[in-house]
């Protein structure tokens, strides 16, 4: 089965902090993508990737950028954390646009403070 | 732009019944695939099933069916003989098919579907 971690399970940082969120994934898939999760709005795209040192960004960019300089790790930051980024995210890989089936990592719930 | 709608933000139902979750969805786009995930309250979420645009028959894997209805624009996941265990919030999301194959997926806000003994 293909695994996805990410680094942190519960995550807290302060207003203003430069945050780096790791995402690795070991069966060589070639898309990787950023979510971040709300109650009440569901899972919202942030930055996805479909090759190394590729980025798109998705529905809700703002005030988050992603690094991707090798194929099984894609990194979401927050330049400048603020409180409205506290939320769960979720990271996701594919194998290929040809293939249906997205898997998920665990999730990292974020609070700024 | 694409956009999933789930108008269900919670149901209970007795275990052993059958289940039928609402998804609607609206879209420009002539290819695309309807997928349904699950996500206990651990956290992760769990791919249950996958119709694609084109696909003449409804999707089935296990106790899950996809109920297509083309023309509606709807994709209910139906969940046979429910168990304790389907406890969980549950997401509807669609994506485009391009040239290159699926494209970004786009989620519902999603069903928590309690399962009384």
């Amino acid at each position: 089965d293909v695994k996805v971690t990410q680094s942190s399970r519960y995550l807290v940082k302060r207003t203003g902090e430069k945050v780096f969120l790791e995402c690795v994934q070991d069966m060589d898939h070639e898309n990787m993508f950023w979510y971040r999760q709300d109650p009440g709005l569901g899972l919202r795209l942030i930055y996805f990737s479909y090759d190394v040192k590729m980025k798109e960004k998705g529905d809700i960019p703002e005030g988050y950028s992603v690094s991707r300089e090798k194929k099984e790790r894609f990194s979401l930051i927050l330049e400048s954390a603020s409180t409205n980024q506290t939320s769960m995210y979720l990271c996701a890989s594919s194998f290929s646009r040809s293939v249906v089936r997205m898997d998920f990592g665990p999730g990292t719930r974020l609070t700024v403070t | 732009a694409q956009k999933i709608t789930q108008t269900q933000p919670g149901m209970f139902v007795q275990e052993k019944e059958a289940v039928t979750l609402d998804c609607t969805y609206d879209t420009s786009d002539p290819s695309y695939g309807l997928f349904w995930y699950k996500q206990p309250s651990s956290g992760e979420m769990i791919f249950l099933i996958y119709q694609g645009s084109y696909d003449q028959q409804n999707a089935t894997e296990g106790r899950y069916s996809l109920n297509f209805q083309k023309a509606r624009k709807s994709a209910n996941l139906v969940i046979s003989a429910s168990q304790l265990g389907d406890s969980a919030m549950y997401f509807c999301a669609m994506s485009r098919i391009s040239n290159f194959g699926n494209e970004k997926l786009t989620f519902g806000t999603g069903t928590r579907l309690t399962i009384i003994p």
